[in-house]
């Protein structure tokens, strides 16, 4: 069965400064990766995946994400955080067609 | 763009009481998803289904059913309501096939049982 852990309950980052949001997984086979933002009362919205090929992944709103095979992570990042950045970030590897979520981490990017 | 609707944003129900959560997409995807989200433990699978009439258990289908007659809408019904299962519910859908293809999500919908 696979898994996903977000170490990290909540990232606080200034404004401006690059972010990072960890994430590491388990599974069997080939990994496909997933991170996912939940605005307030919102639903998910996808950011960005990993299929194969180049690891450093580019998505939207300027976030990408760097897989690592021998560490088994897929961390998110973002070269200089905005406010409006904040928000609960989900990590995903899927299996078939269903997706295993890790718990989520909380980002709050200060002024 | 895909759209994934939810028949209500809020809703408030007793205990006992047979809840129906409705979920409707608009882009012909044959899977479609059930999930129930809480603080710290992330999303958790309740079903999926991926055909009319097709369905299958996620990791917490207890106390759960669903039901898919049409290839746009699945619902998600609760027999009878517990207060364990205040949550907040999303349904979410996709193309069958490659394990890549990715989920779109509706809005959500915050449920309470008193």
């Amino acid at each position: 069965a696979q898994s996903v852990a977000q170490p990290e309950d909540q990232v606080n980052v200034a404004e401006g400064n690059p972010l990072t949001v960890k994430c590491t997984y388990s599974v069997s086979g080939n990994p496909y990766l997933f991170w996912y933002v939940q605005y307030p009362n919102r639903g998910l919205q996808f950011l960005l995946k990993y299929i194969t090929g180049d690891n450093l992944v580019k998505g939207s709103y300027g976030f990408e994400a760097e897989f690592n095979k021998s560490q088994t992570s897929f961390h998110l990042k973002k070269p200089s955080a905005l406010v409006s950045d904040s928000a609960l970030y989900f990590c995903a590897v899927s299996a078939g067609n269903m997706l295993t979520f890790g718990g989520g981490t909380r980002l709050m990017v200060k002024p | 763009d895909v759209k994934v609707t939810q028949s209500s944003r809020y809703l408030v129900k007793r205990t006992g009481e047979k809840v129906f959560l409705e979920c409707v997409q608009d882009m012909d995807h044959e899977n479609m998803f059930w999930y129930r989200q809480d603080p710290g433990l992330g999303l958790r699978l309740i079903y999926f289904s991926y055909d009319v009439k097709m369905k299958e258990k996620g990791d917490i289908p207890e106390g759960y059913s669903v039901s898919r007659e049409k290839k746009e809408r699945f619902s998600l019904i609760l027999e009878s309501a517990s207060t364990n299962q205040t949550s907040m519910y999303l349904c979410a859908s996709s193309l069958l096939g490659l394990a890549g293809n990715e989920q779109f999500f509706g809005p959500g919908t915050r449920l309470t049982v008193l």
